[in-house]
């Protein structure tokens, strides 16, 4: 049963970067066909898709978080990783990290417990 | 993109009740759609996918239909530990969206 978690800073000041990381256990990232997912929900708010990484590299982003998302592979440490720079009050948000696969059509099957992280100086 | 917009926001009901939630695409998904619950601090999990097909260890209870734009979840007789929020999600374009949630409350 493949298992991910979540890890980085749980504060972030306003204007810097968040990064997070997002290790896989009980698969190997690299056995290709998923789509290694980031998904945020703001406090008692709902849920937004912010990208993903597939197979050999390619990746997709949410076009409203374009200009500030970058994620990564790094199948030596089998995690994958989210960097968003400038943030602001309004990315205070849990993060989750989700695998997606295709089950007739994209399913996300398998979520990290998500993390805090607020923005505040 | 595509907007996803569920109905109620919130519903109010008791155990052995039949419950329906219902999602609206804002244009044509085909069977795009998945359903997910999600529990105070947990992450969602997966209920039913490609409209109707229900996801491997999901209670038979739990049932979705629908196609095009308008979708439903149905739980046929609730149980005590299915009180918690629902979200459809869309997978036919991306950026793939989730609706708003309905937050399923014990009456």
């Amino acid at each position: 049963q493949v298992q991910l978690q979540e890890s980085g800073p749980g504060l972030v000041k306003p204007s810097q970067t968040l990064s997070l990381t997002c290790t896989v256990s009980g698969g190997s990232i690299s056995s290709g066909g998923y789509y290694w997912s980031w998904i945020r929900q703001h406090p008692g708010k709902g849920l937004e898709w912010i990208g993903y990484i597939y197979d050999s590299g390619s990746t997709y982003y949410n076009p409203s978080l374009k200009s500030r998302v970058t994620i990564s592979v790094d199948t030596s440490k089998n995690q994958f990783s989210l960097k968003l720079s400038s943030m602001t009050a309004a990315d205070t948000a849990v993060y989750y990290c989700a695998r997606g696969v295709v089950t007739i059509i994209v399913v996300f099957d398998n979520w990290g417990q998500g993390t805090l992280v607020t923005v505040s100086s | 993109d595509i907007q996803m917009t569920q109905s109620p926001s919130s519903l109010s009901a008791s155990v052995g009740d039949r419950v329906t939630i219902t999602c609206r695409a804002s244009q044509s998904i085909s069977s795009y759609l998945n359903w997910y619950q999600q529990k105070p601090g947990k992450a969602p999990k997966l209920l039913i996918y490609a409209a109707s097909y229900l996801q491997s260890g999901v209670p038979s209870r739990f049932s979705g239909s629908g196609s095009g734009t308008d979708f439903t979840l149905t739980i046929s007789s609730l149980q005590p530990e299915d009180f918690a929020t629902y979200y459809c999600q869309q997978s036919y374009s991306t950026p793939y969206s989730f609706g708003q949630g309905t937050k399923l409350e014990i009456k």
